[in-house]
């Protein structure tokens, strides 16, 4: 299974609302995906999986949808904090965890 | 606080040797499967390879074609990738990952160690 994740690159300002798209080459179950944030020079953190659930600590402007082969991550409101790249990532049958590409969200 | 610390890396010649290692604290390491994720400079997340908390199943990608192996001491809380056969293209910052409950992400990472590949 491949993930695209579009757009490449967001220009937003602060305060704006992001969408951030994840489609799988063929339908997946939500269950099995997760959202990834990595800012420069720091290791990615789990956002929200399964597709909808929130992991420890993460504010609820976050927010993610979706089923079969088209996944959204949400932020309602660009905080500073959240200009960074975002990963989709799914888990296969066969064992094996792919990625997107990621999304940069930047600054406008 | 869960806290993953790799160490091993560095800069290697094609056809090297690296053993990456990745201490882990603040879980119950033996209770959960763990992973090596990677990155080459300035590209996306590619997973390397996964284990079960007792090491008894072990997972690869496809590029590996058997030049790496994962272990673990689950006496010492320590993670390995044992890396052999090494290709310029595996160069990139190694991170080590612990999946969560169900072994579907990855929910606490490492900050990573740089392998370089190069003449």
């Amino acid at each position: 299974i491949v993930l695209t994740q579009s757009p490449g690159t967001l220009s937003l300002s602060p305060g704006e609302r992001a969408t951030l798209s994840c489609r799988a080459s063929q339908s997946v179950s939500g269950s099995y995906l997760a959202w990834y944030q990595q800012k420069p020079g720091q290791a990615p953190r789990l956002l929200i999986y399964g597709p909808s659930t929130r992991a420890s600590a993460i504010p609820d402007r976050f927010s993610a949808s979706g089923s079969g082969t088209d996944f959204t991550l949400t932020i309602s409101r660009l905080e500073p904090e959240d200009f960074a790249v975002y990963y989709c990532q799914h888990f296969g049958s066969s064992a094996t965890w792919t990625f997107g590409q990621g999304t940069k969200v930047e600054i406008k | 606080e869960v806290h993953l610390v790799e160490s091993g890396g560095g800069l290697v010649q094609p056809g090297g040797s690296l053993r990456l290692s990745c201490v882990a604290s603040g879980f119950t390491f033996n209770s959960y499967g763990m992973s090596w994720v990677r990155q080459a400079p300035g590209k996306g997340l590619e997973w390397v390879s996964g284990l079960t908390s007792g090491g008894d199943a072990t997972y690869y990608a496809d590029f590996v074609e058997g030049r790496f192996s994962i272990s673990r001491d689950n006496s010492k809380n320590t993670l390995y990738l044992q890396m052999n056969s090494l290709r310029a293209e595996d160069t990139a910052v190694y991170f080590c990952a612990k999946y969560t409950e169900w072994f579907y992400f990855f929910d606490s990472w490492g900050q990573g160690s740089l392998v370089a590949v190069s003449s």
